[in-house]
């Protein structure tokens, strides 16, 4: 079966301006998990999405930072009025349960 | 912050040499996991070891753990090159068993052919 999938693949914006990074899970998943990554650097967890539950929001790194998961399946990262040390890669994976977490290629976003 | 401090950062080995790795945490965990990242996109899941585990085998991947020192070990026996990459210990930590994974800074792996 498919993968998670992540789009777009790469993304370049300017500074000040939003951006919106999609993640389609694994069918039946009903975990789902947003990480970030610096260049050179291991992964920063942001959000976590479990079933109907609240999200696990704790690793957001500031307000500019949102992110949704509409019908239990697709995620949307949003990124309001980007700074520079918001270009990164950004890794979405996703889990049947506890364990194992599958991931998508990531978006890798640069803001000029 | 992060959990996960490995050790080394970058190993260069001839193909076939064994390669190992360590993993230091620093609270209790659920379990340890280990993943391999190629060329910095997505990372691909190797090997789960539970709290209550102290060994485990996958193919040519042996994993250890020693949760009274808080660290684990993955040793790569034969290595190839394509075994190339970097390698991320990650351990879920949650109190209510989330899920959530907190990731090493990873080790660089080069396998020369």
């Amino acid at each position: 079966g498919a993968g998670v999938s992540q789009s777009p693949s790469n993304k370049v914006t300017e500074k000040g301006k939003d951006v919106e990074l999609r993640c389609d899970p694994i069918s039946g998943h009903t975990a789902l998990y947003w990480y970030r990554q610096s260049l050179g650097q291991g992964l920063e967890f942001l959000i976590y999405f479990q079933g109907n539950s609240a999200p696990d929001k704790s690793g957001l790194p500031s307000d500019r930072f949102s992110a949704e998961r509409t019908g239990g399946s697709v995620s949307t990262l949003t990124i309001q009025r980007t700074q520079q040390e918001d270009s990164a890669v950004y890794l979405c994976a996703s889990s049947l349960s506890v364990g194992e977490q599958y991931f998508g290629p990531g978006t890798r976003l640069t803001v000029t | 912050s992060q959990q996960g401090e490995e050790d080394p950062q970058a190993l260069s080995i001839q193909e076939g040499e064994n390669a190992t790795m360590n993993c230091s945490y620093k609270t209790s965990i659920n379990n340890l996991q280990w993943y391999r990242q190629n060329s910095g996109r997505g990372l691909v899941h190797l090997i789960l070891i539970r709290s209550n585990e102290r060994e485990k085998h996958s193919g040519r991947l042996r994993v250890t753990l020693d949760t009274s020192k808080k660290s684990s070990s993955l040793l790569i026996t034969a290595s190839r090159a394509a075994d190339t990459a970097s390698y991320f210990c990650a351990t879920d930590a949650g109190s209510s068993n989330t899920g959530k994974l907190i990731f090493g800074q990873g080790t660089t792996l080069q396998v020369k052919p």
